[in-house]
């Protein structure tokens, strides 16, 4: 089975600091994303990456950054936390084929 | 761009009651269909897809057809279960390059025993 996890399932910063959420998939998938889910929004694509280093903005990128330096892990930067960032992140990986995403157990993040 | 739309919940039944969930979808081109549940406390489960027309997805007791005349992936089961509660969110992708996903607002079910 396949098998995304990530790092934290809560976790609570301060304003301004920088967090990063980790992401590790164990199926040498090539195509890794985040999310974040809101209520009455449903989840909205962060950034995904189709391969190592190379990365791409999805509808809502802007405050976060994305690093893939190794394939199986995909890290999700908050360079300067805001309130309005309080949210669950939900990391997803796919391979070619089938044309499904996994997705790993979410992180609920609270900035303060 | 593409976008789908759920039926608005919460949807509260009673144990063995008939479910549906409506989805409707906006697409250029012709995309794959998923149903995802999220069971409480837990990440997104695939539940069950369909990638082209007149298809229908199946899995543990659910349905949906897709139905490109109406632009629509309605799930349907046809007794449900305590066990059933959760939040399903209705989903596509298109087809080429990453095959990113949309998906709609989510609908959080209650089943009553």
């Amino acid at each position: 089975d396949v098998k995304v996890t990530q790092s934290s399932r809560y976790l609570v910063k301060r304003t301004g600091e920088k967090v990063f959420l980790e992401c590790v998939q164990d199926m040498d998938h090539e195509n890794m994303f985040w999310y974040r889910q809101d209520p009455g929004l449903g989840l909205r694509l962060i950034y995904f990456s189709y391969d190592v280093k190379m990365k791409e903005k999805g509808d809502i990128p802007e405050g976060y950054s994305v690093s893939r330096e190794k394939k199986e892990r995909f890290s999700l930067i908050l360079e300067s936390a805001s309130t309005n960032q309080t949210s669950m992140y939900l990391c997803a990986s796919r391979g070619q084929v089938p044309d499904t995403q996994y997705f790993g157990p979410g992180t609920r993040l609270t900035v303060l | 761009g593409d976008s789908v739309t759920q039926m608005e919940g919460p949807v509260t039944l009673s144990e063995e009651a008939f479910l549906t969930i409506n989805c409707t979808y906006t697409a250029t081109g012709y995309p794959s269909l998923f149903w995802y549940v999220q069971y409480p406390g837990e990440g997104l489960q695939l539940l069950l897809k369909a990638t082209k027309a007149d298809d229908k997805g199946s899995n543990k007791g659910f349905e949906a057809t897709y139905r490109k005349e109406t632009t629509s992936f309605h799930l349907e089961k046809g007794s449900v279960q305590v066990s059933d509660s959760a939040v399903y969110f209705c989903a596509l992708s298109d087809v080429q390059g990453a095959q990113k996903l949309v998906f709609g607002q989510g609908t959080r079910l209650t089943i009553n025993p």
